[in-house]
């Protein structure tokens, strides 16, 4: 089955830095990428996609990164903002399956 | 455009009391439907989802159960809770089953006591 691990548990930044989130998945044959935000007392919200015919998506001051070679995903937030303190998730979804793995989470920290 | 709601968004309850939790999706129609449990400092754990009407897939075997009574209405029930039952519960829909976006609810938060 899949696993899908975290880097790093919490992420602080200063307002304005760049921040980068990572995720690393298991399954080589994972085809469907998505990360959330999830603010305190509140439901997972959709930030940006990307499917495993691509390398890089970008957003509204979101880019997602995907390398399939070793298996890792990140997500980047330019220009970090304190609204961005959030806990930060990435789900994957296998070829095959229907019920995506979900990381444990990233929180991010924004200092002003 | 779709929204998902979720009631009650708190909810205390004492350990052998009922529970009933509902979930409506609007703006689309047959959705696929789920139930997710978040333990605190844990990811998401998925409880049910549903293909359609009376369709229910249960993934992890609890003393909690489901119900699609009607096509964008999802709802978790128990007979009789556990103390182990606490946690934040989410209902999410998408459009397909597989390589599709979820999309979460608010979220209710039950505390068993």
């Amino acid at each position: 089955g899949e696993s899908v691990g975290l880097h790093l548990p919490t992420l602080s930044v200063q307002e304005g830095d760049n921040s980068i989130i990572n995720c690393a998945y298991s399954n080589s044959a994972s085809d469907y990428f998505i990360w959330y935000k999830q603010e305190s007392g509140k439901g997972p919200q959709f930030i940006i996609d990307i499917r495993s015919n691509m390398d890089k998506r970008q957003g509204q001051r979101v880019t997602v990164l995907l390398n399939k070679t070793v298996k890792h995903l990140s997500l980047q937030i330019a220009a970090t903002q304190p609204g961005d303190s959030a806990v930060y998730f990435c789900a994957v979804l296998s070829g095959g399956s229907y019920i995506p793995t979900f990381g444990r989470g990233t929180s991010l920290i924004v200092h002003p | 455009s779709q929204t998902i709601h979720q009631w009650p968004a708190t909810l205390v309850q004492p350990v052998g009391s009922p529970l009933s939790l509902e979930c409506t999706v609007e703006g689309t129609s047959n959705p696929n439907l789920y139930w997710y449990r978040q333990a605190a400092g844990r990811g998401l754990q998925l409880l049910f989802y549903s293909v359609g009407i009376g369709q229910i897939s249960s993934e992890v075997p609890q003393n909690l159960s489901a119900s699609r009574p009607q096509d964008r209405q999802f709802i978790l029930s128990s007979k009789k809770l556990l103390l182990s039952d606490s946690g934040f519960y989410l209902c999410a829909w998408s459009v397909s089953l597989g390589a599709d976006t979820q999309y979460f609810g608010p979220g209710t938060r039950l505390t068993v006591l």
